[in-house]
């Protein structure tokens, strides 16, 4: 099976700019995840998905963070404006909802470098 | 969910057998065990999970000691191909904490 996809691998701007991550999980997982990656570090929750709905965004920096999963496939996530901070790799990752519905398939990440 | 603790770093000799210890004496009775390792430029990868009992796969073994409060992996022949940092959780079933992990070496 195909695994999960994600968009650009790398990206660099300047600070204040805006900048969007794409990710189209395995085909028939319900379930998406948002990480943020620090280098050294590993990889913290930033929101989680059931279909389209947002069920854990606690983590989530909602003054320039959003995400969306209009419908239910794929999603993006974006930042706006981008800090120095925000340099790290961001990984997606889908699960099943039924067979190997706890283990979580992870994409290649993007990885941010903010000028 | 309970927090785990790993060494930052071992190293291994192709060939052998890698073992890598979990400390995870705050775990809950409905906790499991997973394991993920990631390699260099890759997103992590799912090994191998368990509750109670020891697990085996085509990947590694996973022995949990009677008490639950500590767990450890077994790669039974280490490859290069192993190099990665390996990731001990304890998961309820919403968030997976993967702390920082063991960055295992394996050495020809």
């Amino acid at each position: 099976e195909a695994g999960v996809v994600q968009s650009p691998r790398y990206k660099i701007i300047e600070k204040k700019q805006p900048v969007a991550f794409w990710c189209n999980p395995i085909s028939g997982h319900n379930t998406l995840y948002w990480y943020l990656q620090n280098l050294g570090q590993g990889p913290e929750l930033l929101i989680r998905y059931e279909n389209e709905e947002a069920v854990d965004d606690s983590q989530l920096p909602k003054d320039r963070f959003s995400a969306e999963r209009l419908k239910g496939v794929d999603s993006t996530l974006k930042i706006q404006p981008a800090e120095l901070g925000d340099s790290a790799v961001y990984l997606c990752a889908s699960s099943p909802t039924s067979g190997r519905w706890n283990e979580q398939f992870f994409g290649p990440g993007t990885r941010l470098t903010v000028l | 969910d309970a927090k785990t603790t790993q060494p930052p770093s071992m190293d291994c000799a192709e060939g052998r057998a890698a073992n890598l210890p979990c400390n995870h004496s705050t775990i809950s009775g409905n906790e499991y065990v997973y394991w993920y390792r990631q390699i260099h430029s890759q997103g992590p990868q799912y090994i191998i999970h368990g509750l109670k009992n020891n697990e085996t796969n085509e990947m590694a073994s996973l022995i949990i000691t009677e008490d639950r409060k500590s767990s450890t992996l077994i790669l039974p022949h280490a490859t290069l191909r192993d190099t990665a940092v390996y990731y001990c959780i304890v998961h309820t079933g919403n968030q997976f904490y993967f702390g920082t992990g063991t960055s295992l070496t394996v050495i020809p």
